[in-house]
């Protein structure tokens, strides 16, 4: 089945510096993949739409410049948490879906990066 | 965009099944329902899939009324490591993500 791979499952590191989550699909190619936010005891809550070869797509009140979002190739895209603060400590996560299947096919999730700022 | 209720929490014990019933009133033409599972600080695992009637894997079980406004999720004979989020989502099986919006999810405790 789909596998998508996360990269690197947590991280800590102090207030203002940047972060970079990394996410691959394994066995397919993603043109187009996800990334969630999860707070705890909370839902995923969708923060943008990366696009292969060209700018992401962000949910409403979501900063992009805060959220940097590079998608190179069809089976990498990162996501960058720039001049990170406490608030931004939570759990990320990256999704996508196979390409080509005629019916379809459901996202396939990463194992999620565990974010914590001091 | 469709949204989905579930109930917040459910019981049960090792052995026993256990239907977990998602409503989801609005749910369009084109639309799939499919069912993801969530450990503590892992990322959703994609148990099912269906439009309607039945679909039945090496996992679970659903079934779709004809009307397709709910379904339910069946986990058959469930252990301790059952013990999950169980999220029920209605969208397109292609395309955007942007309409699989996840609700708050169904807390399965299985007890001893």
């Amino acid at each position: 089945g789909a596998v998508v791979s996360q990269h690197p499952s947590w991280v800590i590191c102090k207030s203002g510096t940047s972060v970079k989550i990394e996410c691959r699909s394994l066995d397919f190619q993603a043109t187009t993949m996800f990334w969630y936010r999860q707070f705890p005891k909370q839902s995923l809550m969708l923060m943008a739409t990366s696009n292969e070869g060209s700018k992401a797509t962000y949910e409403q009140g979501v900063e992009k410049d805060k959220f940097l979002i590079n998608h190179a190739s069809l089976t990498l895209s990162t996501l960058t948490v720039t001049s990170a603060h406490p608030e931004d400590s939570s759990f990320y996560i990256c999704s996508a879906r196979e390409g080509g299947v005629s019916q379809g096919s459901p996202l396939h999730f990463g194992n999620g990066t565990r974010l914590t700022v001091t | 965009l469709a949204k989905t209720t579930q109930p917040i929490s459910m019981d049960s014990y090792e052995g026993q099944e256990v239907n977990i019933t998602c409503s989801h009133n609005n749910i369009a033409t084109n639309d799939y329902i499919t069912w993801y599972q969530q450990f503590p600080s892992q990322g959703p695992r994609f148990i099912i899939q269906g439009y309607k009637t039945k679909v039945t894997n090496e996992v679970a079980s659903l079934f779709i009324p004809a009307d397709r406004k709910s379904s339910t999720l069946s986990l058959p004979r469930v252990s301790l490591s059952d013990t999950a989020v169980y999220y029920c989502l209605v969208g397109r099986s292609s395309g955007s993500a942007r309409q699989l919006t996840f609700g708050s999810g169904t807390q399965l405790t299985v007890l001893p």
